[in-house]
């Protein structure tokens, strides 16, 4: 019964594959989100998502293609991958006019 | 854009204490105030948020204080337990529009509790 789920939890390549992660949220939110979280744990948006409409979309290297085939799921493609591209990465979902964002678990992406 | 500051970056504490976190924040344009608890391994979860027309609210062991005039806000934890020790966040909701909501985070404080 898990409310946002990602796959896989953990991803380790090399530099200049390209990967994606999954994102799945059962609570019928109508917003969802994508947030990396560096190795200071410093975390920060980079898409958000409203009935699978792009409405947020921070300063990210377009080889960070999301992906909303419904507003249930979000996906985050990533292309090219850089060193600079290690982190966690987080899907949050949240109702349209609430502020309290669910996150998931989290990826750990390792680029070797 | 909106910052928001946070401190201290870590905090030790002894079992039966209070852990005090401050944050401060820019604009002005914000209708709630949520913190949230992140432990290892896993994702942040929402602990307690307040909105700025009260001064305080208190969830058990957990208070937040809200000064709208220096624009600052504080999460107390009482009583502080070894299962609390964990990364905590304040964040502050920036909505360009009315669909969603963009959290702007701090900078995290890692709380260790001794027992």
């Amino acid at each position: 019964d898990t409310a946002v789920s990602q796959t896989p939890k953990y991803l380790v390549t090399q530099m200049g594959n390209d990967k994606s992660i999954k994102c799945e949220q059962n609570l019928g939110h109508d917003t969802m989100y994508w947030y990396k979280q560096d190795s200071k744990k410093f975390l920060k948006i980079m898409f958000s998502y409203n009935n699978k409409e792009l409405i947020i979309n921070e300063t990210v290297p377009n080889r960070f293609s999301p992906k909303s085939p419904d507003k249930a799921h979000l996906n985050l493609h990533i292309n090219s991958l850089e060193l600079g591209d290690s982190a966690v990465y987080f899907c949050a979902s949240s109702p349209t006019t609430g502020a309290a964002q669910h996150f998931g678990d989290g990826t750990r992406l390792s680029i070797l | 854009q909106q910052q928001v500051k946070q401190s201290p970056q870590s905090l030790i504490v002894q079992k039966g204490g209070i852990s005090i976190i401050n944050c401060a924040y820019e604009n002005t344009a914000f209708d709630y105030f949520p913190w949230y608890q992140q432990f290892p391994g896993k994702g942040p979860a929402l602990l307690i948020a307040i909105r700025p027309d009260v001064s305080e609210k208190k969830e058990g062991r957990f208070t937040i204080s809200f000064n709208k005039s220096a624009k600052q806000f504080s999460l107390h934890i009482m009583d502080s337990q070894p299962g609390d020790s964990a990364t905590y966040f304040c964040a502050a909701p920036y909505s360009p529009d009315s669909a969603g909501n963009k959290l702007t985070f701090g900078g995290g404080t890692r709380v260790l509790v001794k027992p």
